[in-house]
């Protein structure tokens, strides 16, 4: 079983549409979660972090943590062409895992007008 | 604010050879951590500096090492290189490393062995 799985894609959505994120992960005592954006050619850039149970919203993207399911999710409202990218699931073990960051394999969205 | 700042953008070099990879932090920031990106193992931990030192390691050869400089600037280094060593190598700056603060990623150094 991978560390980090995220659902694998990839995933199309209409203009204007929710697109839905989905990320597991196996170590019960994982922290911090974290959802990156990565454009084609580009490095990832942070767009959601979350470490407690519940839902976190910031602008049109929502992410949500169920740590008893080890689940974390990323919603993003009304989405745009802009948004097609890979989106990267990360997760920090805690504990001594200094600056380590185990990244799933990644879900391609494109948004279509 | 200046953000992370990684030199040189691409490099092509030869099997057998070494390379050096720079990564200037965000200001104030002092952790600097070093990943590798390939298309068929996605983004893998290398290590983690944290004022001039390396406090976490990931499940690579000897062949890759690095260091941090006082100013939290750091370098890593890959010797004898080998073709599968070509990958995309983004470093990311963090305030402290802990699990609670976020990370943020250079633009990354293409390097391609041949």
């Amino acid at each position: 079983q991978k560390e980090v799985e995220q659902n694998s894609g990839p995933l199309s959505v209409p203009e204007g549409a929710i697109a839905s994120l989905n990320c597991t992960y196996s170590d019960r005592g994982s922290q911090s979660f974290f959802w990156y954006r990565q454009y084609s050619g580009k490095s990832p850039e942070l767009i959601m972090f979350i470490y407690s149970n519940g839902d976190k919203e910031d602008g049109r993207f929502t992410a949500q943590l169920n740590k008893a399911s080890q689940y974390v999710s990323l919603l993003i409202r009304d989405s745009q062409p802009s948004d097609s990218a890979t989106y990267l699931c990360a997760v920090n073990p805690g504990g001594t895992s200094y600056g380590k960051l185990t990244f799933g394999q990644g879900t391609i969205l494109t948004v279509h007008p | 604010k200046a953000g992370v700042t990684q030199t040189p953008r691409y490099l092509i070099k030869t099997r057998g050879q070494q390379v050096t990879l720079s990564c200037s932090p965000i200001s104030g920031h002092r952790s600097v951590s070093w990943y590798q990106q390939t298309p068929g193992q996605g983004l893998q931990f290398l290590f983690e500096y944290f004022s001039e030192t390396q406090r976490n390691k990931g499940n690579f050869p000897g062949r890759f090492s690095g260091r941090q400089f006082s100013n939290s600037r750091s370098e890593m280094n890959v010797s004898t290189l080998e073709l599968g060593d070509s990958a995309l190598y983004l470093c990311a700056s963090s305030l402290a490393g802990l699990g609670n603060t976020e990370a943020f990623f250079g633009q990354g150094t293409r390097l391609t062995v041949v």
